[in-house]
């Protein structure tokens, strides 16, 4: 119950298309989604996050969609760039136990 | 602003050694979150620390452990080395002085090579 489940495993895209990441969960105690950005040899990076009372949120071509009652979510990178290939994250918190669930990561390639 | 920061980059030890990392937070950042990234498995929760205390701890044996010092950094200790103790150990912070802000904010990363 404490998973999340991210899909899929790898993802190629032409330049200028759009990028879609899924993830699952089933914990409703889950109350706050961010998604990260991992290039090789780096850190995470938080790119986008959103609480259940919303159902979209989106900051410049990132956008996260929530869908509460199928409990899913999903990141969309439009017009997709060479830049944004990277492996991608979602998370889920537990609410007050700032404790981060991960998903299992998304390659993302992006065609030239 | 100062990001978090690791150290070291890198470490080598043989199983059954010692292995201690080191983390320091963003400036005014009191909690101090410890992931580990093996290959294939994600990122798995390992620690929460927050004003010195322990707060909440992952999945892991107890020869996992760390600490958090008065200044918020933090350290790992990881005894008795096991070769499945290989990865890249992450370190997180966030300003939990703000109660209704989850995010946490990652450094780079210690990669542990145990031999």
């Amino acid at each position: 119950q404490q998973q999340v489940k991210q899909s899929p495993q790898s993802l190629i895209v032409q330049k200028g298309g759009i990028s879609i990441i899924n993830c699952a969960y089933e914990n409703t105690a889950f109350d706050y989604f961010p998604w990260y950005q991992q290039f090789p040899g780096k850190g995470p990076a938080l790119l986008i996050a959103i609480r259940p009372d919303v159902s979209e949120k989106k900051e410049g071509r990132f956008t996260i969609s929530f869908n509460k009652s199928a409990k899913q979510f999903s990141l969309h990178i439009m017009d997709s760039q060479p830049g944004d290939s990277a492996t991608y994250f979602c998370a889920a918190v537990v609410s007050g136990t700032y404790k981060y669930i991960f998903g299992t990561g998304t390659r993302l390639k992006v065609l030239a | 602003e100062a990001g978090v920061t690791q150290s070291p980059t890198h470490l080598i030890k043989t199983r059954g050694q010692q292995a201690t990392l080191r983390c320091s937070p963003i400036s005014g950042h009191t909690s101090v979150y410890w992931y580990q990234q093996a290959l294939g498995l994600g990122l798995q929760f390992l620690l929460w620390y927050d004003e010195g205390e322990e707060r909440n701890r992952g999945n892991f044996p107890p020869r996992f452990s760390g600490r958090q010092f008065p200044n918020y950094s933090s350290e790992l200790n990881v005894n008795a080395l096991e070769l499945e103790d290989s990865a890249l150990y992450l370190c997180a912070s966030s300003p939990l002085g703000q109660r209704s802000s989850y995010e946490q904010y990652f450094g780079p990363g210690t990669r542990l090579t145990v031999t």
